[in-house]
C-alpha cells in the first residue's frame, strides 16, 4: 500500500450534479496530482496541486477544479456532470522536485468510481 | 472488481516463465519513464522507473530497458508468478513540463498461466 487514501470508494451521480472526491498524500509529500481513468484506458492527467495552487493542468474543462489544504491533503471537484465523466479517479501524491530539476515517482491511491447516470 | 483489461493487448505466460512487456512512447523530450502495475478494483501501484541518462535499471525479479533511438520502452519480468497477473502501464514524463504530467501509453494485460 501506498499511504494515498481516496474516498468516497465509489459514488453514482445524476447528469448535472456536482460531486467532491477527496485525497489524502503519503506522509511527507506535498504535490497532490489527479487522473481520470476511463475503463480500459490508461490514466488521463487532470490537474496537480503543490503549495495549494495549481501546478499544471491537462486538457479538462473548468468544471473539473481542485484545491490543496494545508495538510497537503486534496478535493477533486466536477460540475455539472455528464454521462462521459463516468470513470475511476485517481490521485497520486509525490515529493517535489528540485526547482528545476528531475521528476519524482507518483504514488497512485485506490481510486473512487463514479458513475453517472 | 473493475476490469481494466477490456480492449488490451494481452500477453499470455507459463508461471515461471519470462515476460517481456513493450511500450512505444510519444515525446522524444521524455525523460522519466515509469512502470507501473494495475489490478482489478486497484490503483496503479509502482514497479519501477527510469531516468533518460540510463539505458537499463534493474530491480526485484524485473528490469526497465530504454531506447531513446527509437523511443521504445520495456520491462522484463523474470520467473513470472500468478501475482504479476494484472494490467502494466508505461508512463512518460519530461522535464520542465508540469510535475504532474504523467503520460500513460494504452497498457498491456499480462496473464499467468498455473
Amino acid at each position: 500500500e501506498t499511504g494515498v487514501t481516496q474516498s468516497p470508494t465509489h459514488l453514482i451521480k445524476t447528469r448535472g450534479q456536482q460531486v467532491t472526491l477527496r485525497c489524502s498524500s503519503q506522509s511527507g509529500h506535498n504535490t497532490v496530482s489527479w487522473y481520470q481513468q476511463a475503463l480500459g484506458q490508461g490514466p488521463q492527467f487532470i490537474f496537480q496541486y503543490y503549495r495549494e495552487e495549481e501546478n499544471g493542468r491537462g486538457n479538462f474543462p473548468p468544471r473539473f477544479s481542485g484545491l490543496q489544504f494545508p495538510n497537503y491533503s486534496s478535493e477533486l471537484n466536477v460540475n455539472a456532470l455528464e454521462l462521459d465523466d463516468s470513470a475511476l479517479y485517481l490521485c497520486a501524491s509525490s515529493r517535489p522536485g528540485l526547482a528545476g530539476g528531475q521528476q519524482e515517482t507518483q504514488y497512485f491511491g485506490p481510486g473512487t468510481r463514479l458513475l453517472v447516470l | 472488481g473493475e476490469n481494466v483489461g477490456l480492449h488490451l493487448p494481452t500477453l499470455s505466460v507459463q508461471e515461471g516463465d519470462n515476460s517481456i512487456i513493450n511500450c512505444a512512447y510519444s515525446n522524444s523530450a521524455s525523460d522519466y519513464f515509469i512502470w507501473y502495475k494495475q489490478e482489478s478494483g486497484k490503483g496503479p501501484q509502482f514497479i519501477i522507473d527510469i531516468r533518460s541518462n540510463m539505458d537499463k535499471r534493474q530491480g526485484q525479479r524485473v528490469t526497465v530497458l530504454l531506447n531513446k533511438t527509437v523511443k521504445h520502452l520495456s520491462l522484463q519480468i523474470a520467473a513470472t508468478q500468478p501475482g504479476d497477473s494484472a494490467v502494466y502501464f508505461c508512463a512518460e514524463n519530461s522535464y520542465g513540463g508540469s510535475q504532474g504530467n504523467l503520460i500513460f501509453g494504452k497498457g498491456t494485460k499480462l496473464s499467468v498461466k498455473p
